[in-house]
């Protein structure tokens, strides 16, 4: 089944506390994306991938870190979580560039203490 | 003034009616439109692209006026499985999302 797996789904933590959110996607996309999502503002891109070892800022990149060593995982680094990053976060992906149709993984809340 | 902008709703609506979204864009340049459907609490979904001379699926109709720079959602005899945030989303060499309007069908 085409899927783009998150993990976790759900992680309460504390500020400063470094975590990962792992993104995996068995579709051989090119693209990958990361956004956030908050109320009233919609989906917000954090950073983003053309292919393996092409990383670029998205909209809001400040506090976030990502890598593509594989094509198959973006995952998304918070080296120090503060609370305005509490969020609702999806994983995305698609063929060719990043104006096709995108496949979200099921969401990754986020509360940072 | 926003990107994508779309009325947050929410639109109540019964079982049967009728239901029409517009959602207008900035970016005379855009390349592409999309509908998305999500669910509170999930991942967006691709509900359908929108072409120039307008497409159809099933009970959905969408449209495109690159005139006025809009787009609209036509839901004809909405089921209550229909309810949930309709997002617009544009194409300008990455995917703009509205922040969606809502939709509650009732019985």
């Amino acid at each position: 089944e085409a899927q783009v797996t998150q993990n976790p789904r759900y992680l309460i933590t504390v500020t400063g506390k470094k975590l990962t959110v792992t993104c995996s996607q068995n579709m051989n996309h090119e693209y990958m994306s990361w956004y956030r999502q908050d109320p009233g503002l919609g989906l917000r891109q954090i950073y983003y991938s053309m292919n393996v070892e092409v990383t670029d800022k998205g909209d809001v990149p400040e506090g976030y870190k990502v890598s593509r060593k594989e094509k198959r995982n973006f995952p998304l680094i918070l080296e120090s979580p503060s609370p305005n990053q509490t969020s609702l976060y999806f994983c995305a992906s698609s063929l060719g560039k990043g104006g096709q149709p995108q496949h979200f993984g099921d969401g990754t809340r986020l509360s940072i203490l | 003034r926003k990107e994508v902008e779309q009325d947050p709703g929410p639109f109540n609506v019964p079982e049967g009616a009728t239901v029409a979204f517009n959602c207008t864009y900035s970016n005379s340049a855009s390349q592409s439109f999309f509908w998305y459907r999500q669910d509170c609490r999930k991942e967006p979904k691709l509900l359908m692209s929108v072409y120039s001379s307008g497409n159809e699926d099933g009970r959905f109709t969408a449209q495109l006026n690159r005139a006025s720079q809009y787009i609209s959602l036509l839901i004809r005899d909405s089921k209550l499985s229909d309810s949930a945030t309709y997002l617009c989303v544009v194409n300008q060499g990455k995917l703009i999302f509205g922040t969606g309007t809502r939709l509650q069908v009732f019985p």
